[in-house]
This record gives structure tokens, C-alpha cells and sequence, in this order.
């Protein structure tokens, strides 16, 4: 257990629709990291926030935003979903703003029909 | 663009056999060269990483070497148990080093029959 959770664990939506996954960070933890995981594309990283801030941005759609809260959870948030959004999405933490040392939670799966 | 290539897509090693997982990276400065494991149903998890400064970095059954000049690093195993059974990933800090930005391999399927 890497002390990162996510919720959902499953989510399943229509195409179209809106929908927030959710990360709370390892105690202590100022960073937050956002990443997709599907098939053909592996594991990419979307976007990272450190203490509330937007600190670095990867391959990450328009459609897609995310913030962090003063409590440092973070959020995800996808929007107008297309099939091709079908993927496993983690979140991991660190207590640095440079990359290191990341711990993943376990991850949500997103199922859009 | 930058890329991380991986080799190989997957390993089968016999209990108490080595097992060797290359990556090469593109792009020059990167910096920092983290290694995951994923178990079915879970996230990623740090096994072990290395820095540019580092040509060779152990912690108990598991070492890492760089070579920076040929852009490549290494995952071994020694030792291999059927709990390292896993997909491993590689990956390399990207955009010109940016640690924060991990540059990810395509992972291998490492099976290690009892």
C-alpha cells in the first residue's frame, strides 16, 4: 500500500459525459502527479500540481483539467468523453516538486460506452 | 519527440535465474532513470532508481547500470523469485531534463516459472 488513494475505483459513462476522478496524496506529500494508462499509448504523464500550483504539463488534453485543493487532494476532471478515453487513470505523490521518488495509487478505470 | 524504447516485451526465467531488462533513452539530458514494477490490479510501484552522476546503483536482489554515453540502462535481477513476476517499466526524466516530466518504456512482462 503506497499511501495514495484514488476513488472511484470503476468508473463506467456514456460518451459525452463529464466525469472527476479523484487523489489524495501520502501524508506529507506536496505533489501530485497525474497519469493515463491504456493500451496502446502505455503510461503517460498528464499533468503534475505541487502545494496548489500547476507545476509541470505532459500530454494532457484540453478537454481534460485538473487542480489541487489547500488540503492537497487533487482532482481530475474529463470532459466530453470519446471512446478512445477508455483507460486506467492513476495519481501519484511525492514530497518534491522535481519528479523524484513518485508512489502511485492504485489507479481508476474508466469505461466510457 | 522523446522516447524510451524497451526490450524486451517478455522475459521467462526459471526460480534463481537472472533476469536483464534494457532501455534506451532519446534524449540527452535526461537525468533521472526511475524503475517500476506493476503487479495485476495495481498501480506502479518504485523499485529502484538512478541518477546521471550514478553509473551503477544495487539494493539487495535488484541493480541498475547507466551508460550515459550509449543512452542506455539496465533493470537485473538476481535471484528470481515468483513473486517478481510483474510488468516492469522503465523510464527517463524528459523536455530537457525535467524530472517531473517521466518519459515512460512500454514495459515487460517478466514471468518466472517456480
Amino acid at each position: 500500500d503506497s499511501g495514495v488513494t484514488q476513488t472511484p475505483k470503476h468508473l463506467i459513462t456514456a460518451t459525452g459525459q463529464r466525469v472527476t476522478l479523484r487523489c489524495s496524496p501520502r501524508s506529507g506529500d506536496l505533489s501530485v502527479y497525474w497519469y493515463q494508462q491504456s493500451l496502446d499509448q502505455g503510461l503517460q504523464f498528464l499533468i503534475q500540481y505541487y502545494n496548489g500550483e500547476e507545476r509541470a504539463k505532459g500530454n494532457i488534453l484540453e478537454r481534460f483539467s485538473a487542480q489541487q485543493f489547500p488540503d492537497l487532494h487533487s482532482e481530475l476532471n474529463l470532459s466530453s468523453l470519446e471512446l478512445g478515453d477508455s483507460a486506467l487513470y492513476f495519481c501519484a505523490s511525492s514530497p518534491y516538486d522535481r519528479g523524484d521518488e513518485q508512489f502511485f495509487g492504485p489507479g481508476t478505470r474508466l469505461t466510457v460506452l | 519527440g522523446e522516447n524510451v524504447e524497451q526490450h524486451p516485451s517478455t522475459l521467462s526465467v526459471q526460480e534463481g535465474d537472472s533476469a536483464v531488462i534494457k532501455c534506451t533513452y532519446s534524449d540527452s539530458a535526461s537525468n533521472y532513470f526511475p524503475w517500476y514494477k506493476q503487479e495485476l490490479g495495481k498501480g506502479p510501484q518504485l523499485i529502484i532508481d538512478i541518477r546521471s552522476n550514478v553509473g551503477e546503483k544495487k539494493d539487495q536482489r535488484i541493480a541498475v547500470t547507466l551508460n550515459k554515453t550509449a543512452k542506455h540502462f539496465s533493470l537485473h535481477i538476481t535471484e528470481t523469485q515468483p513473486e517478481d513476476s510483474a510488468v516492469y517499466f522503465c523510464a527517463a526524466s524528459g523536455d530537457g531534463g525535467a524530472t517531473n516530466k517521466l518519459i515512460f518504456g512500454t514495459g515487460t512482462l517478466l514471468a518466472v516459472q517456480p
